[in-house]
């Protein structure tokens, strides 16, 4: 069975700073990989994924994360953050193609200072 | 744009009451999902349907839990006893057949047991 680990539960990080997020994932075939962004009582929004190709991926509001397969990472960058990237972070992984289940970490949350 | 509907967005109900959640996925969407997600940690799948049928079921604690899709479109999860320890956010997601696992997650609805 395949998990995932997010090793940071909080990070607090001073506006127009660069962040890193980790992730990491186990499993014994080949992954899919994905980065969630949750704001406060709100659903889940699909920040970026990685299927397949380039192992540098690009999502939305300014994201990017690097898949490393000898690694078994998927960490989440922002060069520059700002207050509106005040949010919980969720990273997931699934192993089939096709409307399989996704596994999450367990969320980092992501404080903003001005 | 298209989203997933919940309701209610919120609920508190005593212990040993039945409460029920409904979801209205994207229109077209094959596949739906139920997790829940307890304060703290990342959301947990607790069924899978594939149009009316369950494909995952297998985190659904079935002595008090039950989840219907019955026309493939909407859908119903509904606990009776309701108890302390399913107090969370309850959150449903829908994909499209060939998304390659992409979920569309709703706003969820935030339960509180008494």
């Amino acid at each position: 069975a395949q998990s995932v680990t997010q090793l940071d539960s909080q990070v607090p990080v001073f506006e127009e700073a660069p962040v890193e997020l980790r992730c990491n994932y186990s499993s014994s075939v080949s992954v899919y990989l994905f980065w969630y962004v949750q704001y406060p009582n709100q659903g889940l929004q699909l920040l970026l994924k990685y299927l397949s190709g380039s192992t540098l991926v690009k999502g939305i509001n300014g994201f990017e994360a690097e898949f490393n397969k000898s690694q078994t990472s998927f960490h989440l960058r922002k060069p520059s953050v700002h207050i509106s990237d005040t949010a919980e972070y969720f990273c997931a992984v699934s192993v089939g193609f096709g409307n399989e289940k996704l596994t999450f970490g367990t969320g980092t949350r992501l404080t903003i200072i001005p | 744009e298209a989203e997933v509907a919940q309701s209610p967005r919120y609920k508190i109900t005593e212990k040993s009451q039945a409460v029920a959640f409904w979801c209205d996925p994207i229109s077209g969407h094959a596949t739906l999902y139920w997790y829940r997600q307890i304060l703290g940690q990342g959301p947990e799948l607790l069924v899978q349907f594939q149009d009316e049928s369950v494909v995952d079921d297998s985190q659904l604690p079935k002595d008090r839990f039950s989840a219907e899709r019955l026309k493939g479109v909407d859908s119903t999860l509904k606990i009776q006893p309701a108890e302390l320890g399913d107090s969370a956010m309850y959150l449903c997601a829908s994909s499209p057949r060939s998304s390659y696992n992409e979920q569309f997650f709703g706003p969820g609805t935030r339960l509180t047991v008494l």
